[in-house]
């Protein structure tokens, strides 16, 4: 498996509070990305970086911001979570090659109250 | 944001049968498609990276063809057993490394 992890892996907060999600990867790779689950809508990026402090808007990214300071963590935060944007969250991670996989890491399953 | 559409939504098969769907995407500057097996309450397992018109790959009984000509990829899955159910995602690549994803055909195979 790829070195993809996520943290926290749950989380449960209440309207208008800001959370961040962590997206940690061994791999060394240069594209980093922050998808969200929805029914109907299967994965929809949300950010994407591909280098350190280089980053870009997906489909979906109002009410998301983004950080990338260093090669193997990418940092999602909701600066103001609302009740739409509970959800879960996956991270993937890919090289730069054109026949490169796009590795998933566990989710995060996030509830806004 | 590239359209990609997936076909049928979900599908039943019964233990032993095989079957085959669809995913449909633009043709043009075509760059890379991607097909993954997503279990509920898991991460997205990749499955095939397909870049040439006229690719063929396989896994065990699950193959894939690729049409970039007339933009569209199948997906077949030989003598289903119960651990083939789940959905089947298919994602087109650009050439600035970002994936749209199909919402997914879910395969559900009956003992």
């Amino acid at each position: 498996d790829a070195g993809i992890t996520q943290s926290p892996r749950h989380k449960v907060t209440e309207t208008g509070t800001p959370v961040t999600l962590r997206c940690h990867q061994t791999e060394n790779h240069r594209y980093m990305y922050w998808y969200r689950q929805d029914p109907g809508h299967g994965l929809r990026l949300i950010h994407y970086s591909y280098g350190v402090k280089d980053t870009d808007k997906g489909e979906v990214s109002d009410g998301y911001s983004v950080s990338r300071s260093k090669t193997e963590d990418f940092l999602l935060t909701l600066e103001s979570a609302t009740s739409s944007q509970t959800s879960v969250y996956f991270c993937a991670i890919a090289g730069g090659q054109r026949t490169d996989t796009q590795y998933f890491g566990p989710g995060t399953r996030l509830t806004v109250l | 944001i590239l359209n990609v559409e997936q076909s049928p939504q979900s599908l039943h098969v019964q233990e032993g049968d095989s079957t085959n769907f669809t995913c449909s995407f633009p043709s043009s500057n075509f760059y890379a498609l991607h097909w993954y097996r997503w279990e509920t309450a898991k991460s997205p397992e990749a499955l095939f990276v397909m870049t040439l018109n006229g690719d063929e790959k396989k896994k065990g009984r699950i193959s894939a063809t690729l049409n970039t000509k007339e933009g569209y990829s199948y997906l077949y899955i030989k003598g289903s057993q119960p651990e083939d159910s789940a959905t089947y995602l298919c994602a087109l690549r650009s050439n600035d490394y970002k994936l749209s994803f199909g919402a997914g055909t879910t395969v559900t195979v009956r003992a």
